[in-house]
């Protein structure tokens, strides 16, 4: 079976613009979350949607949003970005909801410049 | 929150050699997970253990949880093995993964 895939793989942006980041779970799995991961720490949760609606949201500023499509897969958007803005965007998908065990794919790398 | 620490920090290995990686987190928690990121990124399941003691091949993880900690053994390392080792706990609610800053694993033959 397939992973969680994501795309694209790579990206650069310029300071300002909007990007938009695409995710999809491992089949038969309902929930995706997201992840931003910097340079030399560990991944930091944005978001978690499970059966189209948001369940959890991390300490990420309005200008960071996402949605769930009825097939499970889901979008990030980030608006105006920022120099800090630059990381990479991790995916997860998990069964359900609640502590399930997560799978990630292999990530989104975004550079602003 | 809760708060995940996890130590050593950076390990340097002989290949062949043995290690402990320690994962410490400040409150109870629903699950844990470790995860092997390799040097383009990937984030690779190992073990999902809230309690007790789990084996795959050369690894091996035990969570205490009543005492608020798990250990990653690694024996016989090989120099795959190398690149960072992320301990996760979830969140009271179970909708997010907090992760500590990871150990730095380089095995060298």
């Amino acid at each position: 079976d397939a992973g969680v895939t994501q795309s694209p793989t790579h990206l650069i942006k310029t300071r300002g613009q909007q990007v938009t980041l695409r995710c999809s779970p491992i089949s038969g799995h309902k929930s995706v979350s997201w992840y931003q991961q910097v340079l030399g720490q560990g991944p930091q949760f944005i978001f978690q949607y499970y059966e189209k609606e948001e369940r959890g949201r991390g300490n990420f500023p309005d200008r960071f949003s996402a949605r769930q499509f009825p097939n499970y897969s889901s979008e990030l958007n980030v608006n105006a970005l920022l120099l800090g803005d630059s990381a990479l965007y991790l995916c997860a998908s998990s069964l359900a909801g609640a502590a399930y065990e997560q799978y990630f794919g292999p990530g989104t790398r975004l550079t602003v410049t | 929150g809760i708060q995940v620490e996890q130590s050593p920090p950076d390990l340097i290995l002989q290949e062949g050699a043995n290690s402990t990686l320690r994962c410490n987190f400040s409150d109870s928690v629903n699950n844990l997970q470790w995860f092997h990121q390799n040097p383009w990124g990937q984030l690779i399941n190992l073990f999902y253990i809230p309690s007790g003691t789990k084996q795959n091949g050369r690894l091996s993880a035990t969570t205490v949880a009543t005492e608020r900690y798990s250990l990653l053994y690694i024996s016989s390392s090989q120099t795959t093995d190398s690149g960072v080792y992320f301990c996760a706990v979830f969140n009271q609610a179970g909708t997010a993964l907090i992760f500590g800053k990871g150990t730095t694993l380089s095995v060298s033959s």
